[in-house]
């Protein structure tokens, strides 16, 4: 899994197997996060997202679960494709009153896909 | 098309010379952010605006300046007093109110 702060993760899976990518925050205050995916020499794209009110969300083929009593988040991804082979990264945010939360964003986890 | 461009994808310089990347974005978006990416690492924030004439320092902003004259546009300078300025550079924007940042495709920036 990764952390803020920590040297980037790798994982490797077998296509049509499901992924778990892991995440570690801080910051208890945080109250949004946020999963990326990026490809390589590209910008990120959004995956999923989900509320500190919330413990779990679903999206297609994705689940986002969150746990805050141990500050962690996972990604899920069902099936993997060879297409999903990218950096994903997680992404947490206080926004404290203010109107557009500032991200802090974690190392990024490389998931590399077999066929 | 809506969406977040940056220009150009490459570009090179020879160190000691000031660079400026672009962003625009038609997407009317309020926020716009700079982030800088070095290899193997996560986004680093440099600079953020929420509003036009308005702009803030990230957690990395030294040797770097920013303007926001327009909405779209949210140009980022590099100055030669940037001590390691070879990086991806990304560029976001994120609509009122929310914390998804839509980010743009990137700019390459090596400097020798």
């Amino acid at each position: 899994g990764e952390s803020v702060g920590l040297h980037l993760p790798t994982l490797s899976v077998q296509e049509g197997d499901n992924s778990i990518i892991n995440c570690a925050y801080s910051n208890s205050a945080s109250d949004y996060f946020i999963w990326y995916k990026q490809e390589s020499g590209k910008g990120p794209q959004f995956i999923i997202d989900i509320r500190s009110n919330m413990d779990k969300r679903q999206g297609q083929r994705v689940t986002v679960l969150l746990n805050k009593t141990v500050k962690h988040l996972s990604l899920q991804i069902a099936a993997t494709q060879p297409g999903d082979s990218a950096v994903y990264f997680c992404a947490e945010s206080n926004a404290g009153g203010t109107s557009y939360g500032k991200l802090t964003f974690g190392q990024g986890t490389i998931l590399t896909v077999h066929p | 098309d809506g969406g977040i461009t940056q220009s150009p994808k490459y570009l090179f310089r020879k160190e000691g010379q000031n660079v400026t990347l672009s962003c625009e974005q038609n997407l009317n978006h309020d926020a716009m952010y700079w982030y800088r990416q070095d290899p193997g690492q996560g986004l680093r924030l440099i600079y953020y605006s929420q509003i036009v004439n308005d702009f803030q320092k990230g957690d990395i902003a030294e040797g770097y300046s920013v303007s926001r004259e327009k909405k779209e546009s949210f140009p980022l300078t590099v100055t030669s007093a940037q001590k390691n300025p070879t990086a991806f550079y990304l560029c976001a924007s994120t609509p009122g109110g929310s914390y998804e940042q839509y980010f743009g495709p990137g700019t390459r920036l090596t400097v020798t």
